[in-house]
């Protein structure tokens, strides 16, 4: 079945340390992906996302990330992880193609220690 | 400023009864969407509408009902019918109904059933 995945519940860094969340997706063609972020009792936020051409997109935030074909993954970077990045990350994929569904990952925690 | 908005942001509920969420943006979009969010699971897709009186089910409709008689405005109706209505809802909108439309999220209703 197509899916996508976020392995890591819950992480943990440290302020000014670089950070790397996971996605993996279940497809046979490149999809549509989309990075989100939800503070506590928000709403969603997209970060980044990628359609076609350079694998490697910037998003807002300082945030990027780099889609893989041969390893079906688009996972998120920031080089130095600032305390207000504390927050829950979604990875949310377009399984049909360029229709008009996405499906989420189930979302990472991220939580900055001081 | 435009946005969405979801009112109210806690909705309290007894077993058995029906209860509206309201949805209302200023964004001049067409399409509009409607999620359930619960911990450990991510988004899931309720209800969307592409345009003004038309709407389609998405992965997880039974229980609830909406409608589209204006383009700001999105209302869903959590029935009786919902087996674990509790949950936080939250609503969306994108320009057009294709998935490379960002898609723009209200603050979200907690609705807890007692």
């Amino acid at each position: 079945a197509q899916s996508v995945t976020q392995p890591d519940i819950h992480i943990t860094v440290s302020e000014g340390a670089s950070l790397e969340l996971r996605c993996n997706y279940s497809y046979g063609a490149t999809p549509y992906l989309f990075w989100y972020v939800q503070s506590p009792g928000q709403g969603l936020q997209l970060l980044l996302k990628y359609f076609s051409g350079d694998t490697l997109v910037q998003g807002i935030k300082g945030f990027e990330a780099e889609f893989k074909r041969s390893q079906s993954s688009f996972n998120l970077r920031k080089p130095s992880v600032h305390w207000s990045d504390a927050a829950e990350y979604f990875c949310a994929v377009d399984l049909t193609g360029g229709g008009n569904k996405l499906t989420f990952g189930t979302g990472t925690q991220l939580k900055v220690e001081l | 400023d435009g946005g969405i908005t979801q009112s109210p942001k806690y909705l309290f509920r007894k077993e058995g009864q029906n209860v509206t969420l309201s949805c209302e943006q200023n964004l001049n979009h067409d399409a509009m969407y409607w999620y359930r969010q619960d911990p450990g699971q991510g988004l899931r897709l309720i209800y969307y509408s592409q345009i003004v009186n038309d709407f389609q089910k998405g992965d997880i409709a039974e229980g609830y009902s909406v409608s589209r008689e204006k383009k700001e405005s999105f209302p869903l109706t959590v029935t009786s019918a919902q087996k674990n209505p509790t949950a936080f809802y939250l609503c969306a909108s994108s320009r057009g109904a294709k998935s490379y439309n960002e898609q723009f999220f209200g603050p979200g209703t907690r609705l807890t059933v007692l």
